[in-house]
């Protein structure tokens, strides 16, 4: 079965500082898409990144980076010069090559940057 | 450019009610996906539509859901007899045609069931 987990339910980090969100996944898939979505308190879904799984190079977005271990099937998320807006639920996610839009995602990790 | 349009934003439904979920894509996407979020959970897919067509509904209940992206006017998602199980917030998604490319999110409907 695929999986997703977020193993730190919450988190906290100063503002300015940088902080770093783990998830794995399982799957027998080669070739997948990996997400990291942000969920602010207006409940609407945000994109931050995404990587392709056949790219070695890791996904960029501004302050938001990933570290991608395929071998390992680790997808962390480093946000960097953290700021209050920030704070929200973060959640892995992915495509493990069903049918387009079939992502499955993780319980999700909250995180509050504090002033 | 208008995002992904779901309405209500809350609904609450008695026991043995009907309810109904719309979701008016983003301009230019023609794919549809209704997700549901428990609470304290992350999002589960339920279906996914284009116009007039069911591409995979491996996610949705076997008895009282059903979906429709209709050739004209917005996707709905239909739930019949509503259990307090149902209590969720549903996700509607769009994409532009091609494969793989990143969904767009609406806000959601937080359903209550009474």
């Amino acid at each position: 079965a695929q999986t997703v987990t977020q193993s730190q339910p919450e988190m906290s980090v100063q503002e300015a500082e940088t902080v770093t969100l783990s998830c794995t996944y399982d799957t027998s898939e080669n070739n997948y898409y990996l997400f990291w979505y942000k969920q602010p308190p207006s409940r609407q879904m945000i994109l931050v990144i995404r990587q392709e799984a056949y790219k070695q190079q890791n996904a960029t977005e501004n302050r938001f980076s990933v570290n991608f271990q395929k071998a390992a099937k680790s997808f962390s998320l480093k946000i960097s010069d953290s700021q209050l807006g920030d704070t929200a639920m973060y959640f892995c996610a992915f495509n493990y090559g069903g049918s387009q839009g079939n992502l499955i995602f993780g319980k999700g990790t909250k995180l509050s940057v504090k002033p | 450019n208008a995002g992904v349009m779901q309405n209500p934003r809350h609904l609450v439904r008695r026991r043995g009610q009907e309810a109904r979920l719309r979701c008016s894509p983003m301009k230019g996407h023609s794919h549809v996906y209704w997700y549901r979020q428990l609470p304290e959970e992350g999002l589960k897919f339920m279906v996914y539509l284009q116009k007039e067509n069911i591409i995979d509904e491996s996610g949705m209940p076997k008895e009282r859901f059903s979906a429709e992206f209709p050739k004209e006017g917005p996707s709905i998602l239909r739930i019949q007899q509503v259990v307090r199980g149902d209590s969720a917030a549903y996700f509607c998604a769009s994409s532009p045609p091609g494969d793989y490319s990143p969904l767009h999110f609406g806000n959601g409907t937080r359903l209550t069931v009474t």
